[in-house]
């Protein structure tokens, strides 16, 4: 079974620039969420998706961090503009509901200069 | 409100010694319980869980880890550690309802030869 997909790993942009990170989870799970991973801390939840809808993004910088999953499976993390205090490690996962365990990819590292 | 907390930032111990890891949290209900283990440049790989039931939990890699109500604890554990042990492990409590996590800030297993 393939695990979750994180494109890209790594991502090296300037202060105001904007980022994309995309996901895509694992076959058939229907729950999908994005972390951010601050050097050093456990990751903290951004935004929680039940198949197409947003069940938590109480967390989500929404002046500057937007995110969608169209069709409900595969997601789009998106920063503009960057600043410095984005730089983290942007984990997406995904389980087959909620509550459930939820699988990780392996993040994409944002360094923002 | 919810939290989870690992009071040891960094450990250092022998290979081959015993290792025991905190995890403390505080929710209003049981929470459901991970573990998960991050090696430098991966993602997160899920060592255990407790949802209900027995209160000693086994998992992969020899892990081991017991849920005392009581201590609002949750401690991991292994008899004998392997220097490919080394690596940083978080715990996480999750929402019942939603799934939720909440990560600890982690703790840095160091493997001694």
């Amino acid at each position: 079974e393939a695990g979750v997909a994180q494109s890209p790993r790594y991502k090296i942009i300037e202060k105001r620039q904007s980022v994309a990170f995309w996901c895509n989870p694992i076959s058939g799970h229907a729950t999908l969420y994005w972390y951010q991973q601050i050097l050093g801390q456990g990751p903290k939840l951004l935004i929680q998706f039940q198949n197409n809808g947003v069940v938590d993004d109480s967390q989500l910088p929404k002046d500057r961090f937007s995110a969608e999953r169209l069709k409900g499976v595969d997601s789009t993390l998106k920063i503009q503009p960057a600043k410095l205090e984005d730089s983290a490690v942007y984990l997406c996962a995904s389980s087959l509901q909620a509550p459930d365990v939820q699988y990780f990819g392996a993040g994409t590292r944002l360094s923002v200069l | 409100a919810q939290s989870v907390t690992q009071p040891d930032i960094h450990i250092t111990v022998s290979e081959g010694a015993s290792l025991e890891l905190r995890c403390n949290y505080s929710y209003g209900a049981t929470p459901y319980l991970f573990w998960y283990v991050q090696s430098p440049g991966q993602g997160l790989q899920l060592l255990l869980k407790y949802f209900s039931g027995d209160t000693l939990v086994q998992g992969i890699k020899g892990f081991e880890a017991e849920f005392k109500r009581s201590q609002s604890s949750f401690n991991l554990r292994k008899p004998s550690v392997h220097w490919s042990d080394a690596a940083e492990y978080f715990c996480a409590g999750g929402s019942s309802n939603t799934g939720k996590l909440i990560f600890g800030q982690g703790t840095t297993l160091q493997v001694k030869p």
